[in-house]
C-alpha cells in the first residue's frame, strides 16, 4: 500500500529518557514533515526536510532533532524527554515545497502518541 | 490574532441537514486552501483543497473561498452520522521570494450528526 508509516504507533517513557520516531513514505514525495498535535488538538509544524534539506525549522526546544537520510524518510530524535513533551506527532509528506508544490496538501501518517510519565 | 480561526464548536446537525464549517485567516498572501477531517484518535485525512474565490464541490462536499474577506468555508450537504468528526481547515502562504510554504491549521470544529 502507498502511504506515510511511523513508527511506534504508541511510546510510554519515562521524563529524561531519550526515543526515537521513524517515518517512511512510499508516495514518491520529496517534502516531508514533523507536526505536534496537543491535548486540543491543535496541529502545529515543527520541522520540513525538502530532498533531505531542512527547509521549516520552527521554535522548538533543541532536544527535538530531526534526520532525513533520503527524501523517503524523516526520523525524529527527542532527548531528555519532558511531561510537556507528551502529544502525538504526525509525520506528513507532499510533492514539491513550492511553486508546483503549492497547491499540494499533505499525507499523514498514522500518528505516534508519545506519552511521558 | 491566531493565523488560522475556527469555530472549536461542536456543531450539532441533523442527519439529513447542510452543515456548514467556518474559517477566517489573517494573512493575505495566502494562497492555497484545504480542509481536513479527522477521526477521534486517527490522522487528519485531506477532504477538499480550494485555490481561486468561488466554490468548488466535490460530492457532497462544498468548499467556498473569499480571499477579499479571507474566509473560507465547507459545506456538507445531507450530513450523515458518519461525518462526525472534527474539520481541520489548513491554509499555505509562501512569503517572500525563495520562501518555503507551510500549511498551517486552524484549532478545528467538532461536527456532532445526530441521527
Amino acid at each position: 500500500d502507498t502511504a506515510v508509516s511511523q513508527t511506534p504507533k504508541y511510546l510510554v517513557t519515562q521524563m529524561g529518557n531519550d526515543k526515537s520516531i521513524k517515518c517512511e513514505q512510499n508516495l514518491g514525495h520529496d517534502t516531508m514533515y514533523w507536526y505536534k498535535q496537543d491535548s486540543k488538538k491543535f496541529l502545529k509544524i515543527m520541522f520540513s526536510y525538502n530532498n533531505k534539506e531542512l527547509i521549516i525549522n520552527e521554535t522548538v526546544p533543541n532536544r527535538f532533532s530531526p534526520k532525513s537520510p533520503d527524501k523517503a524518510h524523516l526520523n525524529l530524535h527527542i532527548n531528555s524527554l519532558e511531561l510537556g513533551d507528551s502529544a502525538v506527532y504526525f509525520c506528513a509528506s507532499s510533492l514539491g515545497a513550492q511553486g508546483y508544490g503549492a497547491n499540494y496538501g499533505y499525507t499523514f501518517g498514522s500518528g505516534t502518541r508519545l506519552t511521558v510519565v | 490574532q491566531k493565523e488560522v480561526e475556527q469555530n472549536s464548536g461542536p456543531l450539532s446537525v441533523p442527519e439529513g441537514a447542510i452543515a456548514s464549517l467556518n474559517c477566517t485567516y489573517s494573512d493575505r498572501v495566502s494562497q492555497s486552501f484545504f480542509w481536513y477531517r479527522q477521526y477521534s484518535g486517527k490522522s487528519p485525512e485531506l477532504i477538499m483543497s480550494i485555490y481561486s474565490n468561488g466554490d468548488k464541490e466535490d460530492g457532497r462536499f462544498t468548499a467556498q473561498l473569499n480571499k477579499a474577506s479571507q474566509y473560507v468555508s465547507l459545506l456538507i450537504r445531507d450530513s450523515q452520522p458518519s461525518d462526525s468528526a472534527t474539520y481541520l481547515c489548513a491554509v499555505k502562504a509562501f512569503k517572500g521570494s525563495g520562501n518555503t510554504g507551510k500549511l498551517i491549521f486552524g484549532q478545528g470544529t467538532t461536527l456532532q450528526v445526530k441521527p
